[in-house]
């Protein structure tokens, strides 16, 4: 069966220092991949997808940037958090573009 | 106009009612359609998916997909406390491989 993990699950980053939050699916070959942002009591903005090896699509210009060096990996990255960079970072998975995606357990995100 | 709308609630149900979730959607290219239930602090979980018109039912869940007028709906019977949540509504159009939610219903079930 199909597994997503994505740690940590929580961070506390001061304002200016980089960011790396990674993303791996098990279980599966070439599937999409995606990171969700979620403010607080606010629905999911999507952020990036990606589907194959070092294809991204950007959602939202931004301070952040994805990285998807293995084919069931997926990074988010940013070089200097902001402080609206806090939230819920959410990574999810699907067989393609026409079905469910499923999501990992999230990274709850606060920049100090 | 956003791609995929709900109302956001809350939304105040008795146990053992039916709840009404309802959601609308801008893209007529959009072929997939999809619940999630999202407890606080925790990440979202497939309910149902659904891709064509009419109903779809799973234990006490049915989802209703009506294309022509844009819009999809879930249906939650016998109404738990357990079912407390923001319920997310969430499309994808034909080819864009992305998947894009409404803001979220909350949703209360009062014992």
């Amino acid at each position: 069966s199909q597994t997503i993990h994505q740690w940590p699950a929580t961070l506390v980053q001061p304002v200016g220092s980089p960011l790396s939050l990674e993303c791996t699916v098990e279980g599966t070959s070439n599937p999409n991949l995606y990171w969700y942002r979620q403010a607080a009591g606010r629905g999911l903005q999507l952020l990036f997808y990606s589907v194959g090896i070092g294809q991204i699509s950007s959602e939202v210009p931004q301070n952040l940037s994805a990285s998807r060096p293995q084919d069931r990996q997926f990074i988010l990255s940013s070089k200097k958090l902001l402080l609206s960079d806090s939230g819920f970072y959410l990574c999810a998975w699907s067989v393609d573009g026409y079905t469910e995606a499923f999501f990992g357990q999230g990274t709850r995100l606060t920049v100090v | 106009q956003k791609e995929v709308e709900q109302n956001s609630g809350p939304l105040s149900v008795p146990e053992g009612a039916i709840a009404s979730l309802n959601c609308t959607y801008s893209d007529r290219g959009s072929q997939s359609f999809f619940w999630y239930r999202q407890y606080s602090g925790k990440s979202p979980e497939l309910i149902m998916s659904i891709y064509s018109n009419g109903d779809k039912e799973d234990g006490r869940f049915t989802a209703q997909l009506n294309k022509a007028s844009q819009y999809v709906s879930l249906l939650i019977r016998d109404s738990q406390p357990s079912d407390s949540a923001t319920y997310l509504c969430a499309a994808k159009a034909r080819g864009a491989q992305k998947l894009v939610f409404g803001q979220g219903t909350r949703l209360t079930i009062n014992p």
